[in-house]
């Protein structure tokens, strides 16, 4: 089984159509817990963490679930310029100290006209 | 400007034929990472670093050596590269070690490798 594991997609949906991403992953003493965008051909940059409250950013809803291992992103109003490719990414403590970030393969989105 | 550097963004070379990749943070983090981007494989990281002179092996460093002699400087070296490892390659870092495990990392722009 993968450490981190997402459905690859793509996912093609209407311009305002609301899409859902989910993310499991194996390590339960992972700590916190993140999901990136990355541009095609491009770095991956921060999209939000991933609080066990679940939060919030404008269009953008992330939820944890501890018990289950599984993490979810859910894009609201989707945009032209959401489309990206969208990694699920666990962050674990490493014995001596210092952290691993382990990406999931990503899934990819196109969102059209 | 924070950011991650990376030099260069695109290399075509032959096989056997030594390089380095160059990597150069401006954010005074401890922690810097080099990882490996495959078509169906996602990011795998390579090495990292989390000080000066203390280097680790990450998930896939056969093939590849790194040195931190300077906090901001964590240079990818292929000794004798392979066609194996055509890839994208990316740097990270992030802040101290204690607070690394909740803090996200920054990329550089990527350096695409062909190994011919």
């Amino acid at each position: 089984r993968k450490e981190v594991e997402q459905d690859p997609g793509p996912f093609n949906v209407p311009e305002g159509a609301t899409v859902a991403f989910n993310c499991t992953y194996s390590n339960s003493a992972s700590q916190s817990f993140f999901w990136y965008r990355q541009d095609c051909r491009k770095e991956p940059k921060l999209l939000m963490s991933v609080y066990s409250s679940g939060n919030e950013d404008g269009r953008f809803t992330a939820q944890l679930n501890r018990a289950s291992q599984y993490i979810s992103l859910l894009i609201r109003d989707s945009k032209l310029s959401d489309s990206a490719t969208y990694l699920c990414v666990v962050n674990g403590r490493l014995t001596g100290g210092g952290n691993k970030l382990t990406f999931g393969t990503g899934t990819q989105l196109k969102v059209e006209l | 400007e924070a950011q991650v550097t990376q030099n260069p963004r695109y290399l075509i070379t032959v096989t056997g034929k030594k390089l380095t990749v160059t990597c150069s943070q401006n954010m005074n983090h401890e922690y810097m990472s080099w990882y490996r981007q495959d078509p169906g494989l996602g990011l795998r990281q390579i090495y990292y670093s989390m000080n000066v002179e203390v280097t680790d092996k990450g998930d896939v460093p056969e093939g590849y050596k790194v040195s931190r002699k300077e906090k901001r400087n964590f240079p990818l070296i292929l000794e004798s590269p392979s066609p194996n490892q055509t890839s994208l390659y990316f740097c990270a870092s992030s802040p101290t070690r204690d607070r690394g495990a909740n803090q996200p990392q920054h990329f550089g722009d990527g350096t695409r490798l062909s190994i011919l």
